[in-house]
């Protein structure tokens, strides 16, 4: 089983849907974890943080089911500028090994 | 600051050429990572290394692969000699560790032909 795994997409949605993209992860160490997102070409940043249950910024909503060992991340009211790829990302050894998963494409089509 | 460095952005070579990629970390930053990136393996990590040491390293591929961090603001990785299946983008990130955001730098996107 791979350490961080994540639907590779695409999802195609229109403007204005909600999506979400799920992430399920082996290490049951991890105290918080991160979704990222990178443009094409372009390097990864990060998006948020997801401590204890979840966090939310405006139309992003992280979760984090620790009991089955998964995190997710909702898009509400998704725009045209939210086309990217989407990473979750697992911290090991104490939080300082970062652990990608193979991402999951979003593309926002008018 | 800055943020993190990568030199050169892109880099072409011929198989059996020797190529040294480059990374300056954000100053302050205990930990730094060497990923490569393919469209079919997505972001792997290769190495990674704490306060200049390396912590692990087997993420790299082969003995053809090697990374140094001689001082806290400079790293390498080093492919020796390159063959065209390590064509690929290879980012360098830092962080302060302890679940820290980690930053990335711009990448170099290398081509062996």
């Amino acid at each position: 089983r791979k350490e961080v795994e994540q639907d590779p997409g695409p999802f195609n949605v229109p403007e204005g849907a909600t999506v979400a993209f799920n992430c399920t992860y082996s290490n049951s160490a991890s105290q918080s974890f991160f979704w990222y997102r990178q443009d094409c070409r372009k390097e990864p940043k990060l998006l948020m943080s997801v401590y204890s249950s979840g966090n939310e910024d405006g139309r992003f909503t992280a979760q984090l089911n620790r009991a089955s060992q998964y995190i997710s991340l909702l898009i509400r009211d998704s725009k045209l500028s939210d086309s990217a790829t989407y990473l979750c990302v697992v911290p090991y050894n104490a939080g300082n090994m970062l652990t990608f998963g193979g991402g999951t494409r979003l593309m926002v089509k008018p | 600051d800055a943020g993190v460095i990568q030199s050169p952005r892109h880099e072409v070579t011929e198989m059996g050429q020797e190529v040294t990629l480059r990374c300056k970390p954000i100053s302050g930053h205990d930990y730094l990572f060497w990923y490569r990136q393919t469209m079919m393996r997505g972001l792997e990590l290769l190495i990674y290394f704490n306060n200049n040491v390396p912590i692990d390293d087997s993420g790299m591929p082969e003995d053809r692969f090697s990374a140094k961090m001689p001082n806290a603001s400079f790293s390498t990785l080093k492919i020796q000699p390159s063959e065209p299946r390590d064509s690929a983008v290879y980012f360098c990130a830092s962080t302060p560790g302890g679940y820290a955001e980690a930053f990335f730098g711009q990448g170099t996107r290398l081509t062996v032909v």
